[in-house]
């Protein structure tokens, strides 16, 4: 299947650099977004990689590695607004599968 | 400004009714989706249409029904048999089909079904 997988729930300081993972187990996805979900609202775009390599967006950072069917978003910099949930989404054809998301708490 | 409105932001439902979310878009784009949020869960695909008069069943389009008249609208109607129809409904859409540019969401609709 398109299983994606992500952790479920990470915690981190203030100020701190975080990296969440996220893997696939098929090579059906041609494109990985990472969206940022506050909670009880909308999903909102965060970064996107269509090829090897780090994606750079100030203080957000995504990597892709096709082959290894592997991603990570890196935030830098946290701030108490940077908790929320993270989604990490394969695209084919413009349609995009997600995964559960990953509930990160950011403390002082 | 350009944006997806849902409407209504709360849906209350009696068990047995069935009941249509809106969903429009001004941002011209030609691909909406629509996806289920359950609590703690990521979003599944239920319809996506990449083109007016055109759609396709996603991953859960069971008890569901859609139509795309409309570049800018996309409503979706939840049906009396759909088993399990309290969730947080989300609206998307994104520029051309077939490509892979990311989504625009709507603020959602919370539907409650008792």
């Amino acid at each position: 299947g398109q299983n994606i997988d992500q952790p479920t729930e990470m915690t981190a300081t203030e100020g701190a650099i975080v990296q969440i993972n996220c893997t696939y187990q098929t090579s059906g996805f041609n494109g990985l977004f990472w969206y940022q979900q506050h909670a009880g609202e909308a999903p909102t775009f965060l970064s996107y990689n269509v090829l090897d390599g780090l994606e750079e967006k100030g203080r957000f950072s995504s990597f892709l590695s096709r082959s290894k069917g592997y991603s990570y978003l890196l935030l830098k910099e946290l701030q108490m607004k940077d908790s929320a949930s993270y989604l990490c989404a394969g695209t084919n054809a413009g349609k995009s599968t997600f995964g559960d998301g990953t509930t990160l708490t950011v403390k002082p | 400004d350009g944006g997806i409105t849902q409407s209504p932001k709360y849906l209350f439902r009696k068990e047995g009714q069935n009941v249509t979310l809106s969903c429009e878009q001004n941002l011209n784009h030609d691909a909406m989706y629509w996806y289920r949020q359950d609590p703690g869960q990521g979003l599944r695909l239920i319809y996506y249409s990449q083109i007016v008069n055109d759609f396709q069943k996603g991953d859960i389009a069971e008890g569901y029904s859609v139509s795309r008249e409309k570049k800018e609208s996309f409503p979706l109607t939840v049906t009396s048999a759909q088993k399990n129809p309290t969730a947080f409904y989300l609206c998307a859409s994104s520029m051309a089909p077939g490509i892979n540019s990311p989504l625009h969401f709507g603020n959602g609709t919370r539907l409650t079904v008792t």
